[in-house]
């Protein structure tokens, strides 16, 4: 148990559904991840939230829409989606001092995503 | 952007030390180096982490030569739980589009 939790855990939509991935940080954390697993890809890092503002979006198609309301939650909203989308959706948090160093990312167990 | 690379998979055996290095010839003057581990259906979790020389904690060692364009992570006598890939990051936390875990090794312990 890491103090981020991720739901549901596993999830199988069609192309033309709209769903949310939801995760949830026990930690008091400031800094939320939304990253994508694949088989055959390294772990890629798709959005990053830092005192609730979004501070990274790696290119991420606007398919995938991600909320932050607060410093606990993160959501990722999904919309007409691909086959190519069924991955790992994995969900991570840490502590960012301000000006400081590298802090530990504490990841939640993912949510498996298939796309039909 | 400093992106990583290590080997794809290794094996040992039980009691053995493993050694993963990883290689990150782009490293920035701001970037440390964090190894994490990740079992199937599970996310990574933290190992180590370290800028320069070396660190020791109570489940592994790093090792950062001078030029830090490479790192080596030891793990004192493996067991079978230690089966899992072994990802290398080198990123710095005030610039977070620098982050890459890249493919990670695959380590096998056998009996």
């Amino acid at each position: 148990e890491t103090g981020v939790t991720q739901t549901p855990r596993h999830l199988v939509m069609g192309m033309t559904n709209k769903k949310s991935l939801k995760c949830e940080q026990h930690l008091g954390h400031n800094a939320m991840y939304w990253y994508k697993q694949s088989a055959k890809k390294p772990l890629e890092l798709m959005f990053v939230y830092s005192l609730e503002e979004r501070v990274e979006n790696n290119s991420v198609p606007s398919r995938f829409s991600p909320e932050c309301p607060n410093s606990s939650h993160l959501f990722l909203h999904l919309h007409t989606l691909q086959p190519e989308d069924s991955a790992l959706y994995l969900c991570a948090s840490s502590q960012t001092p301000s000006g400081g160093t590298y802090n530990e990312q504490f990841f939640g167990p993912g949510t498996r995503l298939t796309v039909l | 952007l400093a992106k990583t690379t290590q080997p794809i998979s290794m094996d040992s055996y039980e009691g053995q030390e493993v050694n993963i290095t990883c290689s990150h010839n782009n490293i920035a003057t701001n970037d440390y180096i964090t190894w994490y581990q990740q079992f199937p259906s599970q996310g990574p979790r933290f190992i180590i982490q370290g800028y320069k020389t070396k660190v020791t904690n109570e489940v592994a060692s790093l090792f950062i030569p001078a030029d830090r364009k490479s790192s080596t992570l030891s793990l004192p006598r493996v067991s079978l739980s230690d089966t899992a890939v072994y990802y290398c990051l080198v990123g710095d936390m005030r610039n977070f589009n620098k982050f890459y875990f890249g493919s990670g090794t695959k380590l096998n312990v056998k009996p």
